[in-house]
Parts: C-alpha cells; sequence; structure tokens
C-alpha cells in the first residue's frame, strides 16, 4: 500500500472552475500536512501547510484536513491557465520526515 | 537573491564516471535534503542533514555519498554512474525538521547516464 496516494490525473476543469484535488496517506499518526505545486521542468514550490482538522484557506487556494478519514485535499477557486501544473501532497511520517504523493497533473482548459 | 541553488543545471555523462552536485542555501535554514525524482516523477528522500548531522539515510546505493561542510552547504557525490541514476535531483532546506515544516527547493540537476 502506498504511503500517500493520489490520482495521477490528468485532471481537466474549465477556466473559472473550482478546481479539487485529493490526497488520502496510510499514517494515522502524521500530524503535517502540505500541497506543493511543480510546473514542467520546474522545481516544487509550496502553496498550502496545514496542520488540524478543517479548512485552511489563502487566496483562491483552501486545504481541507480530515484526520480521521485520513484524507487531505486542495480546492483552487477560479482557476486560471496559469494552475495547470503537478500538484504534490506531502505528509509527514516521522519528525524528521515527508512523504510525497505521485502527484496529480491539473490541466486547465480556457 | 536568497534561495536554494545547485550546480550544475545539467549533467550529460557515461556510465562508471563519478561526479558531484553541489547545493548552497542562504535562507538560514538548519536543514537540508537531496531528493531523487525519476521519470514517473515520483520525488523520493533521498539524504536529510540537520545541523550538518545525517538524520535520514534511506536505502540508497553506498556508490552516492552527502557531505555537509557547513549548514548552508550540502553536496552530493556519486561514484561508477549507472543507467538507473538518470533523474533530476533537487537539494532543499527547510527552517527546522521535514515534519513541521515547509521545504525550500533548489532548481534541480538532470542527470543523464548514457
Amino acid at each position: 500500500q502506498k504511503e500517500v496516494e493520489q490520482n495521477s490525473g490528468p485532471l481537466s476543469v474549465p477556466e473559472g472552475a473550482i478546481a479539487s484535488l485529493n490526497c488520502t496517506y496510510s499514517d494515522r499518526v502524521s500530524q503535517s500536512f502540505f500541497w506543493y505545486r511543480q510546473y514542467s521542468g520546474k522545481s516544487p514550490e509550496l502553496i498550502m501547510s496545514i496542520y488540524s482538522n478543517g479548512d485552511k484557506e489563502d487566496g483562491r487556494f483552501t486545504a481541507q484536513l480530515n484526520k480521521a478519514s485520513q484524507y487531505v485535499s486542495l480546492l483552487i477557486r477560479d482557476s486560471q491557465p496559469s494552475d495547470s501544473a503537478t500538484y504534490l501532497c506531502a505528509v509527514s511520517s516521522s519528525a524528521s520526515k515527508i512523504i510525497f504523493g505521485s502527484g496529480t497533473r491539473l490541466s486547465i482548459r480556457p | 537573491d536568497t534561495a536554494v541553488s545547485q550546480t550544475p543545471k545539467y549533467l550529460v555523462t557515461q556510465m562508471g564516471n563519478d561526479k558531484s552536485i553541489k547545493c548552497e542555501q542562504n535562507l538560514g535554514h538548519d536543514t537540508m535534503y537531496w531528493y531523487k525524482q525519476d521519470s514517473k516523477k515520483f520525488l523520493k528522500i533521498m539524504f536529510s542533514y540537520n545541523n550538518k548531522e545525517l538524520i535520514i539515510n534511506e536505502t540508497v546505493p553506498n556508490r552516492f555519498s552527502p557531505k555537509s561542510p557547513d549548514k548552508a552547504h550540502l553536496n552530493l557525490h556519486i561514484n561508477s554512474l549507472e543507467l538507473g541514476d538518470s533523474a533530476v535531483y533537487f537539494c532543499a532546506s527547510s527552517p527546522g525538521l521535514a515534519g513541521f515544516y515547509e521545504q525550500y527547493f533548489g532548481p534541480g540537476t538532470r542527470l543523464t547516464v548514457t
């Protein structure tokens, strides 16, 4: 069983719509959760971090965490073509290590 | 500019050669990492140093040897390169341990072994 699972996509969303990206994890004691965005040929960059159950909003981005169900999601409102990228979910597996999912490729169609 | 930098950006070499990748961060972070991203885009931790001390050493062949001369630098030396070593190698840093802090990635080094 993979430790951090994401649907590889591609997820195609029309411009202006809400993109919903999901991630499940296997380690119940995980405490920290991160979403990174990676454009093709570039390095990952942090979008959001979330540490407690519920929603966390930052501009057009909302991260949602449900520890009981072991899932974390990222919503992107008013999707723009510039949001087209691979989104990586990362989950802490210990104090010193995080595990990345394989990423979901998001495509925003004009 | 404050950032994580890596050199070289591209590295093309033949099987059996030895090569090094250098990483520097000027963010004042305590922890640095090496990740390998394969052709399927899976990003996997290789090594992590905290204040120059090795704290993560994943199941990586011992042909790979990291070295941290100080908190701001983490280099990766690879001996006897193999075809399967071809990948993008990312250096990253964080203010503290990865389980609690976000990481900042360098631009990556694309290694091609022929």
